[in-house]
């Protein structure tokens, strides 16, 4: 098993540019979630789904829109990129709520 | 609002010192806790959870509800341990009781144990 996947590993945005961060997983998980890190911070979760369709907002979720059409991805788009978004992004599964989350690699974004 | 805080950024020691690493947290109902940790060029995985009430790489950590404290500790650092290690606590129930397992991290400690 892959496990979880991210791509791209890293990417340099203009301010006002869009893009998605792709996310998927292999282990038939039905949890998703989407993370920010910024320097010094903890990680702050920006969405999560429960399940294909079901989509639902975390802490952080201003300026990002995210997908669930199948169990193995969940996407994260920025629309309208700006410096604030600067950050290294997580995705991370889990079966069930309250188990163990995999993590990805991480996707590391500069917004300029 | 829950809150989770690791009051040290960063943390040294000497291989063979005893370790600890501190973690409070803020929630009004009954707490999950969580240790995570981040080795050099890996990927954030779970080190321990309370509920498992288990010992893993010679790590344990207490839930101390009186104090809202989860610390991490190891009798004997080594080198090994060196890493980024974060706290998080899961809350926020949905209809029916069900556990969405949102985390909450801390702001992590840098762990470096020298030679």
């Amino acid at each position: 098993n892959a496990g979880v996947t991210q791509t791209p590993k890293f990417r340099i945005l203009k301010i006002g540019q869009s893009m998605t961060l792709q996310c998927a997983q292999d282990m038939n998980h039905n949890y998703m979630y989407w993370y920010r890190q910024d320097p010094g911070m903890g990680l702050k979760l920006i969405y999560y789904s429960v399940g294909a369709g079901i989509t639902d907002k975390g802490e952080v979720p201003n300026g990002y829109n995210v997908s669930r059409s199948t169990t193995e991805d969940f996407p994260l788009r920025l629309e309208l990129a700006a410096p604030s978004q600067t950050s290294v992004y997580f995705c991370a599964s889990s079966y069930f709520g309250p188990h163990e989350q995999y993590f990805g690699p991480g996707t590391r974004l500069t917004v300029t | 609002a829950q809150r989770v805080t690791q009051p040290e950024k960063l943390l040294s020691v000497f291989k063979g010192a005893p370790v600890e690493l501190k973690c409070n947290y803020s929630y009004s109902g009954s707490p999950e806790l969580f240790w995570y940790v981040q080795y050099s060029r890996q990927r954030l995985q779970l080190l321990l959870r309370h509920i498992s009430r288990e010992s893993i790489k010679g790590f344990t950590a207490d839930l101390n509800k009186g104090e809202t404290s989860f610390h991490l500790k190891k009798p004997f650092a080594q080198e090994e341990d060196s890493a980024m290690y974060y706290c998080a606590l899961s809350g926020g129930r949905g209809a029916g009781g069900t556990s969405y397992g949102k985390l909450t991290f801390g702001q992590g400690t840098i762990l470096t144990v020298h030679p």
